[in-house]
């Protein structure tokens, strides 16, 4: 088993370009989620999903859209990123509602210039 | 808002010593707490949880004591390693799936 796997690791963009980070998971876990973690500030929910198919918004969910059409996949969009989105990504998975254990992804650095 | 505060930024402890890492959080909904670890550029991985029903969940070396009523948990480390050495998250899971986080202590055991 992989885990859960985040691509890419590092990212430079502009301001008022557009990307997708991306997340998989081989576990087979029902529940996704998506964190930015700053510095003082902790891990902060974006967005996360109960299943295929169902997504909401978690924390901080501005400026960023999800989808999971597959159990496996959970990427994360930035419509138009700005400096305020500079920050580590995070994609976690969990078996479901009931285990609360958490299993995170390696991260991505993104910066916005 | 932050509704899980971890208000010590850092902590040095001498090996085999106790640790003791703090959280406090304000929303009296949530109904499970969690810590996490921490290495550079890695995810964070569960450590230990408690349910909101018992006061006390020991797991080996570590064992995490909840204070409802002062809305205060705690995480013991004994004896400390150097290689727990790392960013300790405490993190509180209310019914609604939300899940908030601490701003993290960074430990340090010296050899």
């Amino acid at each position: 088993n992989a885990g859960v796997t985040q691509t890419p690791k590092f990212q430079v963009l502009k301001t008022g370009q557009s990307m997708t980070l991306q997340c998989a998971q081989d576990m087979n876990h029902e529940y996704m989620s998506w964190y930015r973690q700053d510095p003082g500030m902790g891990l902060r929910l974006i967005h996360y999903s109960v299943g295929a198919g169902i997504t909401d918004q978690g924390e901080v969910p501005n400026g960023y859209n999800v989808s999971r059409s597959t159990t496996e996949d959970f990427p994360l969009r930035l419509l138009s990123a700005a400096p305020s989105q500079t920050s580590v990504y995070f994609c976690a998975s969990t078996r479901d509602r009931v285990s609360y254990e958490q299993y995170f992804g390696p991260g991505t650095r993104l910066t916005v210039t | 808002d932050q509704q899980v505060k971890q208000n010590s930024p850092s902590l040095s402890v001498q090996e085999g010593r106790i640790s003791i890492l703090n959280c406090d959080y304000t929303n009296s909904m949530f109904d499970y707490f969690l810590w996490y670890k921490k290495y550079p550029a890695e995810g964070p991985t569960f450590l230990i949880s408690i349910s909101s029903i018992k006061d006390k969940n020991e797991d080996g070396r570590f064992t995490v004591f909840l204070n409802k009523s002062a809305k205060h948990l705690s995480l013991h480390i004994v004896p400390s390693q150097p290689g727990d050495s790392a960013v300790y998250f405490c993190a509180a899971r209310a019914y609604n799936n939300d899940m908030r986080f601490g701003a993290g202590t960074r430990l340090t055991v010296k050899p």
